[in-house]
């Protein structure tokens, strides 16, 4: 069956410009999970959305950073005035449930801001 | 604060040897532990999943081990191939939600 997508898959922006990133689940998988890959922080957790609770925004760096979840499915990540420090590796990930369950990862979106 | 730790960070082999990488963990209160390939420039591709009461798993040449009490994981690879070349990622999940990777071992097999 078809595995998470991402777009777009590279994004090329200006600093001070607003970027979306966009993260399509696996079908009839509840959780959703946001990572930024760079290469001074490693892979670190950004927002997760379990069906219709409240997300846990805890990873977001700072209020630049938001993420939404339309209909419990395809998610948004926006981040508002890039900054050169946001350029890195957008991984979303999902998984059938938030009990421990195997997530799995889609292809990422590489963000450059200039 | 969870830390997830990776040694070697990078490992050449010659092909066809049997290999082992470690994942280490500070806090062993742990959910579940997952072992990730991730090629040059692609996603992350999920290798084995141990639960936090489980010992060991084990997919073909692929086995991984966890003990809780010491915060240890290791991955042995048999029978290494070339097409085994990645970057290996440890992570541990607690709460049920988030992973925390460690910086991750970077294989290559030599033909």
């Amino acid at each position: 069956g078809a595995g998470v997508s991402q777009s777009p898959s590279n994004k090329v922006t200006e600093k001070g410009k607003d970027v979306e990133l966009r993260c399509d689940p696996i079908s009839g998988h509840t959780a959703l999970y946001w990572y930024r890959q760079s290469l001074g922080q490693g892979l670190e957790f950004l927002i997760y959305f379990q069906g219709n609770s409240a997300p846990d925004k805890s990873g977001l760096p700072s209020d630049r950073f938001s993420a939404e979840r339309t209909g419990g499915s395809v998610s948004t990540l926006t981040i508002q005035r890039t900054q050169q420090e946001d350029s890195a590796v957008y991984l979303c990930a999902s998984s059938f449930s938030s009990g421990g369950e195997t997530q799995y990862f889609g292809p990422g979106t590489r963000l450059l801001v200039l | 604060k969870q830390e997830v730790t990776q040694i070697p960070a990078a490992l050449s082999v010659p092909e066809g040897e049997n290999l082992v990488l470690n994942c280490s963990f500070t806090d062993s209160a742990i959910y579940n532990l997952q072992w990730f390939r991730q090629d040059p420039g692609k996603g992350l591709t999920s290798l084995l999943l141990i639960q936090s009461s489980q010992r060991e798993q084990t997919s073909g040449r692929l086995n991984a081990s966890l003990d809780k009490s010491s915060g240890r994981s290791t991955l042995y690879i048999a029978a290494s191939q070339p097409g085994d070349s990645a970057t290996y990622l440890c992570a541990v999940l607690r709460g049920a939600q988030k992973l925390v990777f460690g910086q991750g071992t970077r294989l290559t097999i030599n033909p």
